[in-house]
């Protein structure tokens, strides 16, 4: 079975500082990975994945994720956050493509 | 483009009660889901299907039915309520590599 962990539940961070969301899975066998958003009162939407390729995935808004294979992670980044961005932040690990397992979710805040 | 679309979006029961939460998606996706949100626990699979006729169990089944007669549309069923069904419900539909997300239905069971 596959699990996935996101370190932090909360993250609050000043307005134009960076942040990254940690998330690690557990699995022995490749995955798809994804980032998923959802927005207050709203469902979730998808930020970036990883289907294979280059390890550094680019996504909307600004943010990026790099898969880590020898560490089993991928982490979300942004160089510079907005007031907008506050959020909760899934990650998500696929083996096969059409099944999903999800974290518990991160809340970041971003103050101004 | 309508994508996944859910009713109701939002639902209040009395313990025992029943009820049923409708998906409908217009992408031609074989695969639906159905999970629960929870505070501190992410989403939780409940069954999901593999294509029309068709129905599978996730992580958290009991208490829940689905049916899938028409590949468009997955609904969700509640035969008798509980308070621990308290939720915030969401469909999705898949194709390869994505998850398509409706907006989400809160059920509260009193």
């Amino acid at each position: 079975a596959q699990s996935v962990t996101q370190l932090d539940s909360q993250v609050p961070v000043f307005e134009e500082a960076p942040v990254e969301l940690r998330c690690n899975y557990s699995s022995s066998v490749s995955v798809y990975l994804f980032w998923y958003v959802q927005y207050p009162n709203q469902g979730l939407q998808l930020l970036l994945k990883y289907l294979s390729g280059s390890t550094l995935v680019k996504g909307i808004n600004g943010f990026e994720a790099e898969f880590n294979k020898s560490q089993t992670s991928f982490h979300l980044r942004k160089p510079s956050v907005h007031i907008s961005d506050t959020a909760e932040y899934f990650c998500a690990v696929s083996p096969t493509g059409n099944q999903f397992y999800f974290g518990t979710g991160t809340s970041l805040t971003v103050i101004p | 483009n309508a994508g996944v679309t859910q009713t109701p979006k939002f639902r209040v029961l009395k313990t025992g009660q029943s009820m049923t939460l409708l998906c409908a998606q217009d992408m031609n996706h074989e695969y639906m889901y159905w999970y629960r949100q929870d505070p501190g626990m992410g989403l939780r699979l409940i069954h999901y299907s593999v294509g029309e006729g068709t129905t599978a169990k996730g992580e958290v089944p009991d208490g829940y039915n689905v049916s899938r007669l028409k590949k468009q549309n997955f609904l969700l069923g509640l035969e008798s309520a509980a308070p621990s069904q308290t939720s915030v419900y969401f469909c999705a539909s898949s194709r390869v590599g994505e998850l398509f997300f409706g907006e989400g239905s809160r059920l509260t069971v009193l």
